[in-house]
């Protein structure tokens, strides 16, 4: 089974220059998440789509950033104009979803390699 | 407020020592808990999960997690470090239901030979 692909896996810009990121999920994973992680931290969540339609976006700087998920299948996260503070890794994750009591195993999360971003 | 915490930023060991990854979550309802692993360059690698029953989780790799409700902790552990091990890990919890995942700052490990 192939994994979470994401490309590129390194980008350089410099300030206030845009960037996209893109992410295509395992095959018939519904649920697909945009994280950043930021050197020495924690990934952090940025937005969650369920199939096509936005879950959960409120750590989304959204004067910046912005993500879609047209078909249910591939995501693009993009930033415009890009600052500083945005260099990090952009990890996007996908998982089933939609799992409860016996069935929560359908909600792991299953991790891409991520893109590194510096922003000079 | 959901949080992981992970006191530990920094750990070495010597290779054929045993290893043990602090964890402690603070939640409001019953947590479902991950162990994940990420080396250089790479994205995060799922080692174990706890939802329920056995409170002793057995993951890949050699590496096991207790999960304690009393402490709030579920501390990751390996009974002899490989090389290969040395790695960054990550603690994370997440709701019973829903996909709303909480990680920890992460623990680096190197292995000294």
């Amino acid at each position: 089974e192939a994994g979470v692909a994401q490309s590129p896996r390194y980008k350089i810009i410099e300030k206030r220059q845009s960037v996209a990121f893109w992410c295509n999920p395992i095959s018939g994973h519904a649920t697909l998440y945009w994280y950043q992680q930021i050197l020495g931290q924690g990934p952090k969540l940025l937005i969650q789509f369920q199939n096509n339609g936005v879950v959960d976006d409120s750590q989304l700087p959204k004067d910046r950033f912005s993500a879609e998920r047209l078909k249910g299948v591939d995501s693009t996260l993009k930033i415009q104009p890009a600052k500083l503070e945005d260099s990090a890794v952009y990890l996007c994750a996908s998982s089933l979803g939609g799992g409860t009591g016996q069935g929560l195993a359908k909600n792991i999360q299953y991790f891409g390699a991520g893109t590194r971003l510096s922003v000079l | 407020a959901q949080s992981v915490t992970q006191p530990d930023i920094h750990i070495t060991v010597s290779e054929g020592a045993s290893l043990e990854l602090r964890c402690n979550y603070s939640y409001g309802a019953t947590p479902y808990l991950f162990w994940y692993v990420q080396s250089p360059g790479q994205g995060l690698q799922l080692l174990l999960k706890y939802f329920s029953g056995d409170t002793l989780v057995q993951g890949i790799k050699g590496f096991e997690a207790e999960f304690k409700r009393s402490q709030s902790s579920f501390n990751l552990r390996k009974p002899s470090v490989h090389w290969s091990d040395a790695a960054e890990y990550f603690c994370a919890v997440g709701p019973y239901t829903g996909n709303q995942f909480y990680f920890g700052t992460g623990t680096s490990l190197t292995v000294i030979p």
